[in-house]
């Protein structure tokens, strides 16, 4: 079964509105998960590591006041769009990795597609 | 900071072979692959940890070149299951994860 949970899966809304994703772990404790962005034919990119009980950090060109990131608990990370405008619609989805073993692979979650009107 | 994968685009027959690379500008902590199907998550493949280590999933194999900072997934007697877009991703300091540019892999009947 699933072991990253992620909703919603699909969020349709207007242009200004803020729409909250939320990631969460289910088998183990998360202290980092990633957040990534896919446009249509593209790869994902990292738009930032979001960190249990501390800022996250976001890569270069991710505007941090738009992508708002809070990791308040191990086994939950959100990701909040404020004020989304059309070209914010793409697939966005989280990932995190088992700390319990230096072998263990990114865990994804299914992904939400949101597309502002 | 994203891996380079090559080639952008394959199609191939069913039962074909292919291979698809991965190289970085920087160096590797280790190497993971993962297929995505249109709209959905990546599925996880596997991943390398060494230098040298090869691994297989199926009839998927990979291998890790620390040295050049490359890796190569070899997909051999290809079936049309394995259409989708490849995947590399790399961690370098074992923390941020970072995805390659992609391969789209079209396997035809």
């Amino acid at each position: 079964g699933a072991v990253v949970s992620q909703h919603p899966s699909r969020v349709i809304c207007k242009s200004g509105t803020s729409v909250k994703i939320e990631c969460r772990s289910l088998d183990f404790q998360a202290t980092t998960m990633f957040w990534y962005r896919q446009f249509p034919k593209q790869s994902l990119m990292l738009m930032a590591t979001s960190n249990e009980g501390s800022k996250a950090t976001y890569e270069q060109g991710v505007e941090k006041d738009k992508f708002l990131i809070n990791h308040a608990s191990l086994t939950l990370s959100t990701l909040t769009v404020t004020s989304a405008h059309p070209e914010d619609s793409s697939f966005y989805i989280c990932s995190a990795r088992d700390p319990r073993g230096i072998n263990q692979p990114q865990h994804f979650g299914d992904g939400t597609r949101l597309s502002i009107l | 900071q994203q891996p380079v994968q090559s080639p952008q685009a394959v199609i191939l027959r069913e039962g074909e072979d292919a291979v698809i690379n991965c190289s970085s500008s920087k160096a590797l902590y280790s190497v993971h692959w993962y297929r995505q199907k249109h709209g959905e998550a990546p599925v996880f493949l596997m991943i390398l940890l060494k230098g040298g280590e090869q691994m297989r999933h199926e009839k998927i194999s990979a291998s890790f070149n620390e040295k050049k900072q490359q890796s190569s997934l070899y997909l051999t007697a290809s079936q049309l299951s394995y259409s989708g877009t490849y995947f590399c991703g790399t961690s370098r300091t074992g923390n941020q994860f970072y995805f390659g540019t992609g391969t789209s892999l079209t396997v035809i009947p």
